[in-house]
């Protein structure tokens, strides 16, 4: 079944404990990205992958990291966690080829920061 | 930059109801426009699509088309169920010098009551 995948699903952690998140998906595709949701904000983006070894910033990228040594993998880190990221969190992938930029979903992780 | 509006909500239907949510965009580029469904505890899932101008997206009833001279995609159904109470987004994607990139409006909570 091609699915993305993201875990943990759920995690609560303390202020500047370093964590990560991983994202994987399974259809071989180029493009990946992580967008985190809040309440009236929609989706915004945080940084994004074209391909192996090449990520970019998104809309909101502070406080975050990214890393794509293998395609199918895109980890999030949050290096040092603070309340103000607290959120809902989602990975996407999407294949270039098309040139039509539909993306798939992970089921999200929703993130404590107390 | 480029921008998505869409209606707030929640919006509030009876079954068999017409729906309609209203979305307008600003772009540079020509952008493709998507609508995605969240439905509670889930992931966004694309719900249709529209790549170019006058095109029109559908899929399990839903309609929307691709309006450039009002630069809008507004999302319709003609009879809705108790089964389409969600989150409905509304989003465009273009190329960047680096790839693409997707803009996310900040959804319609949709509730029908049966």
């Amino acid at each position: 079944e091609a699915q993305v995948t993201q875990n943990p699903r759920y995690l609560i952690t303390v202020t500047g404990k370093k964590l990560t998140v991983t994202c994987s998906q399974n259809m071989n595709h180029e493009y990946m990205s992580w967008y985190r949701q809040d309440p009236g904000l929609g989706l915004r983006q945080i940084y994004y992958s074209m391909n192996v070894e090449v990520t970019d910033k998104g809309d909101v990228p502070e406080g975050y990291k990214v890393s794509r040594k293998e395609k199918r993998n895109f980890p999030l880190i949050l290096e040092s966690p603070s309340p103000n990221q607290t959120s809902l969190y989602f990975c996407a992938s999407s294949s270039t080829g098309t040139g039509e930029y539909e993306q798939y979903f992970g089921p999200g992780t929703r993130l404590t920061v107390t | 930059g480029d921008s998505v509006t869409q209606m707030e909500g929640p919006v509030t239907l009876s079954e068999e109801a017409f729906l309609t949510i209203n979305c307008t965009y600003t772009a540079t580029g020509y952008p493709s426009l998507f609508w995605y469904v969240q439905y509670p505890g889930e992931g966004l899932q694309l719900l249709l699509k529209a790549t170019k101008a006058d095109d029109k997206g559908s899929n399990k009833g839903f309609e929307a088309t691709y309006r450039k001279e009002t630069t809008s995609f507004h999302l319709e159904k003609g009879s809705v169920q108790v089964s389409d109470s969600a989150v409905y987004f509304c989003a465009l994607s273009d190329r960047t010098t680096g790839g693409f990139k997707t803009i996310f409006g900040a959804g319609t909570r949709l509730f029908v009551k049966a």
